[in-house]
């Protein structure tokens, strides 16, 4: 079965810094897509960045990019310039790439401080 | 501004109640899931639909929760009769055609409290 660990509960960042939020995974499978997700207070679940397992370039979406380690099936996410609305729960996800089954994996989280 | 919608957005019960929670999927996707967000397990799937079928309901338990799919754009999830333990949050996703059908969108979630 397919685990997905995060190891930060908590995390803290000055604003205008850079964060690294830390994310490994363990699969048997080669076709895979990762996520994270961000969860502030309101609880909505927003997708901050996808990456697809068969592409080696790291997904970046503004100021969210990814450092995806295929080999040592690691997913960070660096979050560049932190403003004060990135402080959230960031969860890293994953989903199997094969028709069985979508859903995705959770990690436990990590909680995101972002200091003025 | 294509979204998942979810109905109620807080529900306050006392057990033994049957509660009803809604989802209105993105329209044009074709898969559906709900997931349960507690303190103590995390984000747990617990039904998922593809074309209105359901394809895994393993997460859950069915002496209690249903869930169904009437039509493509109506998602239902069902608790029959609700438990203190069923506190959590409930939301729904959905995925498929359009976009990137590997992605899932979350609605806001259904928080649910029962006394």
């Amino acid at each position: 079965a397919q685990t997905v660990t995060q190891s930060q509960p908590e995390m803290s960042v000055q604003e205008a810094e850079t964060v690294t939020l830390s994310c490994t995974y363990d699969t048997s499978e080669s076709d895979y897509y990762l996520f994270w997700y961000k969860q502030p207070p309101s609880r909505q679940m927003i997708l901050v960045i996808r990456q697809e397992a068969y592409k080696q370039q790291n997904a970046t979406e503004n100021r969210f990019s990814v450092n995806f380690q295929k080999a040592a099936k690691s997913f960070s996410l660096k979050i560049s310039d932190s403003q004060l609305g990135d402080a959230a729960m960031y969860f890293c996800a994953y989903r199997s790439g094969g028709g069985a089954t979508n859903k995705l994996i959770f990690g436990t989280g990590t909680l995101l401080a972002v200091q003025p | 501004d294509a979204r998942v919608t979810q109905t109620p957005r807080h529900k306050v019960t006392e057990m033994g109640q049957e509660v009803t929670m809604r989802c209105q999927p993105i329209l044009g996707h074709n898969t559906v899931f709900w997931y349960r967000q507690t303190m103590m397990q995390g984000l747990e799937l617990l039904a998922y639909f593809r074309n209105r079928a359901p394809l895994d309901d393993s997460g859950m338990p069915k002496d209690r929760f249903s869930a169904e799919m009437p039509d493509a754009t109506l998602a239902t999830l069902k608790i029959q009769p609700s438990e203190p333990r069923d506190s959590a949050v409930y939301f729904c996703a959905s995925g498929g055609r359009g976009g990137h059908t590997d992605t899932q969108y979350f609605g806001p979630g259904t928080r649910l409290t029962v006394l």
